[in-house]
């Protein structure tokens, strides 16, 4: 079946706690995006990677990192989160940029 | 920089009334252009999509979508809305050469029985 998954689905830490949240598509698509979901602001694209090893910064990048080592996975990394990250996050990926995107079915973080 | 509207943050309907939510963007060139729907509790699902060709455009669940350059916007309409399509709505707006995707807020629909 082709999907897109993200690990863990809910999650609550502390500030400062280094943590990551896995993202894995079994479509070979090219293009990988992950979005945050806040209340009255909709989606906000935090990275995206057009490929393997090609990243760049969506429009609320600050306090994220990711990578694209393999095709299939592009994790967020949250170096040292604070409460301002609170959010609901979805992963999700395309054939290519511009093709309609398949969404991951969210990560709940909660950080205290 | 590409960005997209929508005005309507919540619409409450009753059953059989006809929908009509309206997405606006800000880009003067080739758009692909994309409805989502977010059922409560669940991630993002394809509505329907624009690329090319006819402006009318229909997806699933008997919703449909009207492409007018002059005025740039894609609103998402639909005859008679049924309960079950109390969701949130999501236009979102992929411009020609830019690689970001960028969403509206959303608009929450809520079907009265």
């Amino acid at each position: 079946e082709a999907q897109v998954t993200q690990n863990p689905r809910y999650l609550i830490t502390v500030t400062g706690k280094k943590l990551t949240v896995t993202c894995s598509q079994n479509m070979n698509h090219e293009y990988m995006s992950w979005y945050r979901q806040d209340p009255g602001l909709g989606l906000r694209q935090i990275y995206y990677s057009m490929n393997v090893e090609v990243t760049d910064k969506g429009d609320v990048p600050e306090g994220y990192k990711v990578s694209r080592k393999e095709k299939r996975n592009f994790p967020l990394i949250l170096e040292s989160p604070s409460p301002n990250q609170t959010s609901l996050y979805f992963c999700a990926s395309s054939e290519k940029r511009g093709n309609e995107q398949f969404f991951g079915p969210g990560t709940r973080l909660t950080v205290l | 920089a590409q960005s997209v509207s929508q005005h309507n943050h919540h619409v409450i309907l009753s059953e059989a009334a006809s929908l009509e939510l309206g997405c606006n963007y800000s880009y003067g060139g080739t758009v692909n252009l994309f409805w989502y729907v977010q059922y409560p509790g669940q991630h993002l699902q394809l509505l329907l999509k624009y690329f090319s060709g006819d402006p009318l455009v229909k997806g699933i669940k008997g919703f449909e979508a009207e492409f007018i350059k002059s005025k740039f916007s894609f609103n998402l309409r639909k005859p008679s809305v049924q309960w079950s399509d109390t969701a949130e709505y999501f236009c979102a707006v992929n411009a020609g050469g830019y690689q970001k995707v960028t969403f509206g807020t959303g608009t929450k629909l809520q079907v009265i029985p």
